[in-house]
């Protein structure tokens, strides 16, 4: 049964740095894993897909790598902003129709 | 592009009772899924929906039901309210023909029961 962990938890920055969140799964079969930005009470916004042959996907200020062999991805958010604020989810999929998500990072950035 | 959207935003129910949540999938997608999101958790698959048919269920009851439409949007009923059911719902869609299985999701229905 593939279980997703986040860690930390939670995480208090000073703007302007660059900052890590972790996740990782028990299962390496993945087919994809995508990370998500919930802001308080509302929905997801995806951020970045990686597919299992991908060793990392890029967007702006955001890097997310994929290690399927250890079953582990980071999300590197570099230069952090007060709007970065949010709590960040990662998801992996089997290829059939479901995500499991992990209980995500709340990450606060100070102004 | 239209993105996914739900309705109602937030409802407020009592123990016993039965809602109904809605979604219409982005342009283009046919396929739907449901997640349930408590407090402080990762949103929980419910089930997804393909082409009118239920294509695969997660470890909820048999209370939550759905459906999905010709025009691909959905609804999630579901029956005998309880208090535990008090969470967020979530719709993605998505559809198999990327190849990606990137869902995109709505921005959710905040479900209250008390």
């Amino acid at each position: 049964k593939q279980e997703v962990t986040q860690i930390p938890a939670a995480l208090s920055v000073p703007e302007g740095e660059n900052l890590v969140l972790n996740c990782s799964f028990t299962d390496s079969a993945i087919y994809n894993l995508q990370w998500f930005r919930q802001d308080p009470g509302k929905g997801l916004t995806s951020l970045l897909l990686i597919q299992s042959s991908q060793r990392e996907q890029t967007s702006g200020r955001l890097n997310a790598s994929l290690d399927k062999s250890s079953g582990r991805s980071t999300l590197y958010i570099a230069a952090s902003q007060p709007g970065d604020s949010a709590t960040y989810l990662c998801a992996v999929t089997s290829g059939t129709y479901k995500y499991i998500f992990g209980t995500g990072t709340r990450l606060k950035v100070l102004a | 592009e239209t993105g996914v959207t739900q309705s109602p935003t937030h409802l407020i129910k009592t123990r016993g009772q039965q809602v109904t949540l809605r979604c219409s999938s982005q342009s283009g997608h046919n396929t739907v899924s449901w997640y349930q999101q408590a407090l402080g958790q990762g949103p929980q698959f419910i089930f997804q929906y393909y082409r009118e048919e239920e294509n695969g269920r997660g470890n909820f009851p048999p209370r939550f039901s759905g459906l999905q439409f010709p025009n691909y949007s959905s609804e999630l009923n579901v029956n005998a309210l309880e208090l535990d059911d008090s969470a967020l719902y979530l719709c993605a869609s998505s559809t198999p023909a990327s190849g990606l299985n990137e869902q995109f999701f709505g921005p959710g229905t905040r479900l209250t029961v008390l």
